[in-house]
């Protein structure tokens, strides 16, 4: 069965480095999707990516985030500047539409010192 | 401000039980609705979607939409200890502009399925 992956599973990273997390959509999909969780606190929207562009981003996604597919497969976050408050899961998810099931990889735990 | 609200719980169940699991939204002109189990240190796992009113049954899970009410639950039939995760309502709902939905996620509810 298709799976949306992610890497790395667990990224240890100093306050005010860059970060690149990376994920591998499910391959049908059009639709792609980045989600952040701090440590027991509710599942949050960051970014959603369709046709090479941003179709949407929430308040959290401020400058020092960035997305790209550089390829056929990967879709990539970065955080530019890591911040204390960065700390936190990160998923990945893809979707056939808009709308559609959002099936999420594993997460990439980030934690910053 | 977009808002789902779910019980946090803990709610506890014996074996064999049926547990309930309830969501409320803010947002009436939502499209589709989720949800989502979790296990401590992993990621979402979809388990039922839903997207007109009325049941929604796939094996155990039967997903229950009201959009006049703007109420989705989960029911889980002949509980497992397996089952004990927290569950995740998820909604799409009207973001910035037209046409535009993202998905809102709940706190969680936490289930017990006591052996």
């Amino acid at each position: 069965e298709p799976e949306v992956t992610q890497t790395p599973s667990h990224q240890v990273t100093q306050m005010g480095q860059e970060v690149i997390l990376r994920c591998v959509p499910i391959s049908n999909h059009l639709y792609f999707y980045w989600y952040r969780q701090i440590l027991g606190q509710k599942v949050e929207f960051l970014v959603s990516f369709y046709n090479n562009e941003i179709s949407e981003k929430s308040e959290i996604f401020d400058d020092q985030f960035s997305v790209e597919r550089p390829d056929g497969s990967n879709f990539t976050l970065k955080i530019r500047s890591t911040k204390l408050e960065d700390s936190a899961m990160y998923f990945c998810a893809s979707s056939e539409g808009i709308s559609y099931e959002q099936y999420f990889g594993p997460g990439t735990r980030l934690t910053v010192t | 401000q977009k808002e789902v609200e779910q019980n946090s719980g803990p709610l506890s169940v014996p074996e064999g039980a049926i547990a309930s699991l309830n969501c409320t939204y803010s947002d009436r002109g939502s499209q589709s609705f989720f949800w989502y189990r979790q296990y401590s240190g992993k990621s979402p796992e979809l388990i039922m979607s839903i997207y007109s009113n009325g049941d929604k049954e796939d094996g155990r899970f039967t997903a229950q939409l009201n959009k006049a009410s703007q109420y989705v639950s989960l029911l889980i039939r002949d509980s497992q200890p397996s089952d004990s995760a927290t569950y995740l309502c998820a909604v799409n709902m009207a973001y910035s502009g037209a046409g535009s939905y993202q998905l809102t996620f709940g706190k969680g509810t936490k289930l017990s399925v006591i052996p």
